[in-house]
């Protein structure tokens, strides 16, 4: 079974609008990562999250991390039509399983 | 200068043909990784190199090899192609450990 999955699977919202992501995971980890890919690219790295870390910001993003559900969330802030992408989570539990990922589209 | 290059961008061919992926990184990553997205968007890793060696092989076909000359490349020979093979394959590498990965942009094998 997957280790990393993602919510929603897709996610429809208007420019300015803020964009909530969702990943959960089964087995302990060290550190979580959240990645975006546009359509036909390779993975983006966008941020690290340590198990020791609850919070983390990088720019319009912003990350939890709650290890007693785990799960983790990503919030993109003041979302542009550029975020229009898909985000995977990444944990090192089980040699780097990525999720399934949420297709987000921002619309103009 | 690209970070992460794969060639080909694109490979169509037939069942039973042998073929190869080439990738090269320029970032100085001592690990590299091949990993297979289907077309449900799952993307899965197949192998990793540290530094020439193989320290992730999960459970992938013995039709797929990595081959490592170098740490700046890892190539992929797959022989006896076969329809469920069809999938972007991607090449991506780090620093050691559970490190932010850099990807290429995939390559897109379709199987007749």
């Amino acid at each position: 079974s997957q280790q990393g999955e993602e919510d929603p699977q897709a996610l429809s919202i208007q420019e300015g609008e803020n964009a909530t992501m969702n990943c959960s995971y089964k087995t302990s980890i060290n550190n979580l990562q959240w990645y975006r890919q546009n359509s036909g690219r390779g993975l983006v790295h966008l941020i690290l999250i340590r198990s020791n870390e609850r919070e983390k910001h990088s720019g319009r993003l912003r990350v939890t991390l709650d290890t007693s559900k785990k799960s983790s969330s990503l919030l993109i802030t003041a979302s542009r039509a550029a975020d229009t992408a898909s985000y995977f989570c990444a944990t090192d539990g089980q040699n780097f399983v990525f999720g399934p990922g949420t297709r987000l589209s921002v619309l103009p | 200068d690209t970070a992460v290059s794969q060639t080909p961008k694109y490979l169509v061919t037939q069942m039973g043909n042998d073929k190869s992926i080439k990738c090269e990184q320029n970032l100085g990553h001592d690990t590299m990784y091949w990993y297979k997205q289907d077309s449900k968007k799952f993307l899965k890793i197949m192998f990793s190199y540290n530094n020439k060696e193989l320290i992730i092989n999960e459970t992938v076909p013995n039709r797929f090899s990595p081959k490592s000359p170098d740490k700046a490349h890892l190539n992929l020979h797959i022989n006896s192609l076969e329809l469920g093979d069809s999938a972007v394959y991607f090449c991506a590498s780090s620093l050691p450990g559970f490190q932010p990965q850099h990807f290429g942009d995939g390559t897109r094998l379709s199987i007749l």
